[in-house]
């Protein structure tokens, strides 16, 4: 099982700024294999990225994902009010299907 | 419109089963695998079990292997989950989630639609 961790835990940050989120992986992803969603309270995740640095349709493009082999992020270019949320990498690549445990993109 | 909507959720006793349902509309729903995603109170995404189009193909997480029963009926655009000898560590609320590509078992796909879940409460 690929086990993936993500760091920060939470990241305290003001709109405007710039978001970097981290996903590592316990071994190499296949394929550029990862995705990324944003889940916010009360609501399903909503698939973000996927490999690795696909926008997902309707994303804007401030949201980028890059990285291959075990280490990924996911930047957010200029933090907007609705981007606060919780963020999880996923690996698809292999079952299972493992997530992160997620990094939460607090207001300052 | 994609929509997934999940039923049978509810509070169960440890030892006994429920079976999970999610109603598909809006895709083609034979097109694409499927999987049931986890989310207990507070905590992170565990991904559960995905069924391929055909139900030829079936993993679970080792945390379910054995319990639970993933299936699927093409004919009804639904989705099941079986869940046997459940205990407290089942609580969560399950989500269906729909595959973003086609017939992608063995590629591998993320998940582009996820219903908004169903809470499955394990307590005596």
């Amino acid at each position: 099982e690929i086990v993936l961790t993500q760091s920060p835990g939470t990241l305290s940050l003001s709109p405007g700024e710039r978001a970097t989120l981290s996903c590592r992986a316990s071994q190499s992803v296949r394929s550029g294999y990862l995705a990324w969603y944003q889940q916010k309270p009360g609501q399903a995740p909503r698939l973000l990225i996927y490999g690795a640095s696909t926008r997902a349709t309707g994303i804007p493009d401030r949201f980028s994902g890059g990285g291959s082999g075990t280490d990924f992020t996911l930047t957010i270019r200029r933090l907007e009010p609705e981007d606060f949320a919780v963020y999880y990498c996923q690996q698809y690549g292999s079952s299972p299907k493992t997530f992160g445990q997620g990094t939460k993109v607090e207001i300052k | 419109e994609v929509q997934l909507v999940e039923s049978g959720g509810g509070l169960v006793q440890p030892g006994r089963s429920l079976r999970l349902s999610c109603a598909a509309s809006g895709f083609t729903f034979d097109d694409y695998a499927m999987h049931w995603v986890r989310q207990a109170p507070g905590k992170g995404l565990e991904w559960v079990s995905g069924i391929n189009w055909s139900s030829g193909s079936i993993a679970y997480a080792d945390s379910v292997k054995g319990r639970f029963t993933i299936s699927r009926d093409n004919g009804k655009n639904s989705l099941y989950l079986q869940m046997n000898s459940l205990s407290a560590e089942d609580t969560a609320l399950y989500h269906c989630a729909k595959d973003l590509h086609a017939t992608s078992w063995s590629r591998g796909s993320p998940f582009d639609y996820w219903g908004q879940g169903t809470l499955v409460t394990v307590s005596s």
